[in-house]
């Protein structure tokens, strides 16, 4: 099973400033196929990105996601008061299993 | 517009069993595998099941091997999770997601459900 570990697991910023968060694999991720979603409270997650790098339709630019392997990273260039939530990667073409990371609680500082 | 609904959530005790449902509306749903995702009260997501669209390759996450089964009718346009012999554990709301593509068994989930609340207690 790939587990994955996202830091920090919580990211305190303000809006207007530039979030990156993190997503370490522990073994390879083939073909990049590694996502990132968005959870607000009450709500089912959102997906940001898949394929490592691909905006899912309707995502703002300010979302980009990077990386390759076992390290991986979601940036928000300048943080709006809506992107203030948690965030999970997954895995889901590497082995038959998915598997989520621990999320990341992004607050305002 | 496409939507997932998930049903039969509930308070069960310890050992007990319940079934999930998920009705899938507006895509063509015998097309795309399917997802089972729940979330602890205050934790993270973990995947627990996933079914290709004509239900040949099965998965499970270990955590619930030999005690839940998933299954689709595509006929009716739904998803099920059979859950047996049920922990205290197994306590989360339970959502249904679906595979973005249709051309592939594996992909990132672009539909959710709800959710509904699953609480094991005596």
């Amino acid at each position: 099973e790939i587990v994955l570990t996202q830091s920090p697991g919580t990211l305190s910023l303000s809006p207007g400033e530039r979030a990156t968060l993190s997503c370490r694999a522990s073994q390879s991720v083939s073909s990049s196929y590694l996502a990132w979603y968005q959870q607000k409270p009450g709500q089912a997650p959102r997906l940001l990105i898949y394929g490592a790098s691909s905006r899912a339709t309707g995502i703002p630019d300010r979302f980009s996601g990077s990386g390759s392997g076992t390290d991986f990273t979601l940036t928000i260039s300048r943080l709006e008061p809506e992107d203030f939530a948690v965030y999970y990667c997954q895995q889901y073409g590497s082995s038959p299993r998915d598997t989520f990371g621990q999320g990341t609680k992004l607050e305002i500082k | 517009e496409v939507q997932l609904v998930e049903s039969g959530g509930g308070l069960v005790k310890p050992g007990g069993s319940l079934r999930l449902s998920c009705a899938a509306s507006g895509f063509t749903f015998s097309s795309y595998s399917m997802n089972w995702v729940r979330q602890a009260p205050g934790k993270g997501l973990e995947w627990v099941s996933s079914i290709s669209s004509s239900s040949s390759y099965i998965y499970y996450a270990d955590s619930v091997k030999g005690r839940f089964t998933i299954s689709r009718d595509n006929a009716k346009n739904s998803l099920y999770l059979q859950m047996n012999s049920l922990r205290a554990e197994d306590t989360a709301v339970y959502y249904c997601a679906r595979v973005s593509s249709s051309w592939t068994r594996k992909g990132p989930f672009d539909y959710w459900g709800q959710g509904t609340l699953v609480t094991v207690s005596s």
